[in-house]
């Protein structure tokens, strides 16, 4: 069974960074063709996707917020960090962890998603 | 980056209906696109992959068409269980991906 499980602060301050981990089971990120991305939610409004790191150690981001984020893997641990810098109110969102099981496939497997506000 | 373009952004319809949602990518995206259901409180779920394929255990009355920039999500007899908002989302090459903004399914 495939799960993945975010994890991280509810609450940090403006100008912090946060980092979140992403921690899942039931596939290996060392699998050709498998990727974890970040995507995230501000409350009621749309996806926004925001990183993607490949079983090559490949790394992509948002073009809008590519200078804030770094995503890395741990393939011992199965876990995929994900850190943006320079936190504003308006990161606060449902930030959720997914699995793409090959370069041309879709996100099949979600995280249950972890709510992060932003505020002093 | 490729933009995506759902509509309509909200739509009310009655169980048994038939309902069909449109997304329009800026630039040719191929068959690169997939749909996802999303109930409040809740991550997003699979429906529809490479603009046609259905997810494994999703139900029949679900299906997707197109290719290039335009695509549809068609679901055939509305059940009470598919009152959600729905997103398209390409995959086209290499990142950035992009969803589209969503479109709200209720109940007439």
């Amino acid at each position: 069974q495939v799960t993945l499980r975010e994890s991280g602060p509810a609450l940090v301050k403006p100008t912090q960074t946060l980092t979140l981990t992403c921690t899942f089971s039931g596939f290996s990120l060392s699998t050709s063709g498998m990727c974890v991305s970040w995507i995230r939610q501000p409350p009621g409004k749309a996806l926004e996707w925001l990183a993607r790191i490949d079983w090559d150690d490949d790394k992509y981001y948002s073009t809008s917020l590519k200078t804030r984020l770094t995503i890395s893997k741990d393939t011992s641990k199965n876990q995929v960090v994900l850190t943006m810098t320079n936190m504003d109110p308006v990161d606060t969102a449902t930030y959720y962890c997914a699995r793409k099981p090959s370069l041309v496939g879709a996100y099949d497997t979600w995280g249950q998603g972890t709510l992060v506000t932003v505020s002093s | 980056d490729i933009q995506m373009t759902q509509s309509p952004s909200s739509l009310s319809a009655s169980v048994g209906d038939r309902v069909t949602i449109t997304c329009r990518a800026s630039q040719s995206i191929s068959s690169y696109l997939n749909w996802y259901q999303q109930k409040p409180g809740k991550a997003p779920k699979l429906l529809i992959y490479a603009a046609s394929s259905l997810q494994s255990g999703v139900p029949s009355r679900f299906s997707g068409s197109g290719s290039g920039t335009d695509f549809t999500l068609t679901i055939s007899s509305l059940q009470p269980e598919d009152f959600a908002t729905y997103y398209c989302q390409q995959s086209y090459s290499t990142p950035p991906y992009s969803f589209g903004q969503g479109t709200k399914l209720e109940i007439k």
